[in-house]
């Protein structure tokens, strides 16, 4: 089993749509979470970190389940401008703890007209 | 400004050849990572570091090599044993303790093998 599991699509939804992407990840010690955002041909960049709360940024939600040990992000009222690979990541570090960081491979989401 | 560097952007190499990939951060961060990424696929880690001389093998080490002299700089040789190394290159790094351990990535590098 993948330490990071996504499920890698693609999606393709249509302009004001709600997506969601799930994410699972096997090591219970996991730490910190993260979703970044990689368009084509360019480095990841940080989306937003996912707490244990649940957190929303804008258009964007992100959710812990550390029970189930999957993490997810919802996007509501999809833009043109959202289209891009999805990637979650999950950090063995945190506190006092050295740890690995490990990538998903990838949700492609196309957003269209 | 502070942030992650990689060079160079752009790198061909002859069949048989090693080349060395750089990068440095001015973040202060610990850890620093390196991995490959293949056209449509995901992020695969090659090597990490948590501290100055120590580093350890991700899932793809065969056929490559690092060092870690310096907090700030991590660079990655792609050796002649690396069967496929056609590949864009991104290195990371991240702070190890407290709330934010997110990574920050350079720019990459895209490896091309002539």
């Amino acid at each position: 089993r993948k330490e990071v599991e996504q499920d890698p699509g693609p999606f393709n939804v249509p302009e004001g749509a709600t997506v969601a992407f799930n994410c699972t990840y096997s090591n219970s010690a996991s730490q910190s979470f993260f979703w970044y955002r990689q368009d084509c041909r360019k480095e990841p960049k940080l989306l937003m970190s996912v707490y244990s709360s649940g957190n929303e940024d804008g258009r964007f939600t992100a959710q812990l389940n550390r029970a189930s040990q999957y993490i997810s992000l919802l996007i509501r009222d999809s833009k043109l401008s959202d289209s891009a690979t999805y990637l979650c990541v999950v950090n063995k570090a945190g506190g006092t703890s050295y740890g690995k960081l490990t990538f998903g491979q990838g949700t492609i989401l196309t957003v269209h007209p | 400004d502070g942030g992650i560097t990689q060079s160079p952007k752009y790198l061909f190499r002859k069949e048989g050849q090693n080349v060395t990939l750089s990068c440095e951060q001015n973040l202060n961060h610990d850890a620093m990572y390196w991995y490959r990424q293949d056209p449509g696929q995901g992020l695969r880690l090659i090597y990490y570091s948590q501290i100055v001389n120590d580093f350890q093998k991700g899932d793809i080490a065969e056929g490559y090599s690092v060092s870690r002299e310096k907090k700030e700089s991590f660079p990655l040789t792609v050796t002649s044993a690396q069967k496929n190394p056609t590949a864009f290159y991104l290195c990371a790094s991240s702070s190890l303790t407290g709330l934010y351990t997110e990574a920050f990535f350079g720019q990459g590098t895209r490896l091309t093998v002539v």
